[in-house]
């Protein structure tokens, strides 16, 4: 599996982007980076998935590097209910199940 | 439309009895997963179902764990003699598929508690 890591917490003031990095760095050709991110006492909720091209979509942006070994997650004007951790991962091609790691806490400030 | 339901929402039981956790995955989704979470802990993954057929059972804990889905909707996680470890929150997802596109949808969880 390729490992990722990501810092434990990160802060932003409400209705600044929030810019979330991982590391993937062992990431194979075939494997895409999925976000995924857990409001307190819900369950995890898909962000958004990319392979080597930037995709957008209305929740959030994402950005991998052109080597591939790291991405970062922006959500461009982050509110309080952004407030959640936010999981990096990286299955591996034949696997079908989501290993969820640590995550980032992110704290969006009023 | 519907997400994925379970139910309970919560469930508190002594320890030593026996415990039935729903599921009930988006229409139409043929994959549906089970996750739990413990206090603090990270998401660990249990079980996978392809249709009615699961053919990785490998998270299971223990063979207290059991789980069957019928239909190729419903799934249902039958815990036996419960422990005061099994305390989490369990987690159903379902996707439409199971090959490259990882995209699960979960559930808002049963919390379990073995008093």
């Amino acid at each position: 599996d390729a490992k990722t890591t990501q810092p434990t917490s990160m802060d932003c003031a409400e209705g600044r982007a929030a810019n979330l990095p991982c590391n993937h760095s062992t990431i194979s050709g075939n494997e895409y980076v999925y976000w995924y991110r857990q409001i307190h006492s819900q369950g995890p909720q898909y962000i958004i998935h990319g392979l080597k091209n930037n995709e957008t979509n209305e929740m959030a942006s994402l950005i991998i590097t052109e080597d591939r070994k790291s991405s970062t997650l922006i959500l461009p004007h982050a509110t309080l209910r952004d407030t959640a951790v936010y999981y990096c991962i990286v299955p591996p091609d034949s696997s079908y199940k989501l290993i969820f790691g640590s995550g980032t806490r992110l704290l969006v400030r009023p | 439309g519907a997400g994925v339901s379970q139910s309970p929402s919560n469930k508190v039981t002594e320890k030593g009895k026996d415990v039935e956790l729903r599921c009930d995955p988006i229409s139409g989704h043929t994959a549906l997963y089970w996750y739990r979470q413990s206090l603090g802990q990270g998401l660990e993954f249990l079980i996978y179902f392809q249709g009615n057929s699961a053919p990785d059972k490998s998270g299971l804990p223990s063979d207290r764990f059991s789980a069957e889905r019928t239909g190729g909707s419903v799934s249902t996680l039958t815990i036996q003699r419960t422990q005061q470890e099994d305390s989490a929150v369990y987690l159903c997802a379902s996707s439409f598929g199971a090959g490259r596109v990882r995209k699960q949808y979960f559930g808002p969880g049963t919390r379990l508690t073995v008093t």
